[in-house]
């Protein structure tokens, strides 16, 4: 089955830890995107990438950083720079940057 | 500022009654309107895309309508598996990115 998954489902950190995300996907998508939810406001754009090798930021990439090595995985560090790191973490793919995003499961990320 | 609203933010139903859940946008150039279903803990999950005004989509007791201002997602005779927060998301032109409104939680009693 085609999809894309995201590991571990849940992570818990001491602050001053920086932490890595996992996100893979099997659908042959070039564009890969990291966002976060946080209750009661909208998805947040944190990076994306069209194509391997490439990323941009997105709208809150202050302490984070992302690598494209493979087409399939786009793994997302959460630096001790971030000052809110506690959120709910989900990856998406498309086949570009004018298509539909598909959503992984998602990463809960809680720092004490 | 691009800008995506959508109310009501909260809509509670009892199963079988009909109502329609609102998106509206503030965009310098829309290219694609997008709604997601997302159940609690879980990614969302892609229902429909619609690109111009006057077009409808539907699945199931689904459908979802866009005019140059707005879209809605009218919800037929509801179950209580509807039951769930609904995304709308906008690409705008030149952006690489969606912007997401901040969804509206429906709950289908039975």
């Amino acid at each position: 089955d085609g999809g894309i998954t995201q590991s571990p489902k849940y992570l818990f950190r001491k602050e001053g830890q920086n932490v890595t995300l996992s996100c893979e996907q099997n659908l042959n998508h070039d564009a890969m995107y990291w966002y976060r939810q946080d209750p009661g406001q909208g998805l947040r754009l944190i990076y994306y990438s069209q194509i391997v090798n490439d990323f941009q930021k997105g709208d809150i990439a202050e302490g984070y950083s992302v690598s494209r090595e493979k087409k399939e995985s786009f793994p997302l560090t959460v630096t001790s720079a971030q000052k809110n790191p506690t959120a709910f973490y989900l990856c998406a793919s498309s086949h570009g940057t004018n298509y539909e995003q598909y959503f992984g499961p998602g990463t809960r990320l809680t720092v004490t | 500022e691009d800008q995506v609203t959508q109310s009501p933010e909260a809509l509670r139903l009892q199963e079988g009654e009909s109502s329609s859940l609102n998106c509206s946008y503030t965009v310098s150039g829309l290219r694609g309107l997008f709604w997601y279903r997302q159940d609690p803990g879980k990614g969302p999950e892609f229902l429909f895309t619609l690109y111009s005004a006057g077009e409808e989509k539907e699945k199931e007791r689904l459908k979802a309508t866009l005019t140059k201002k707005e879209s809605f997602l009218h919800i037929t005779a509801p179950k209580p598996e509807d039951s769930a927060t609904y995304l709308c998301a906008v690409r705008v032109q030149g952006a690489q990115k969606l912007v997401f409104g901040q969804g509206t939680r429906l709950t289908i009693n039975p």
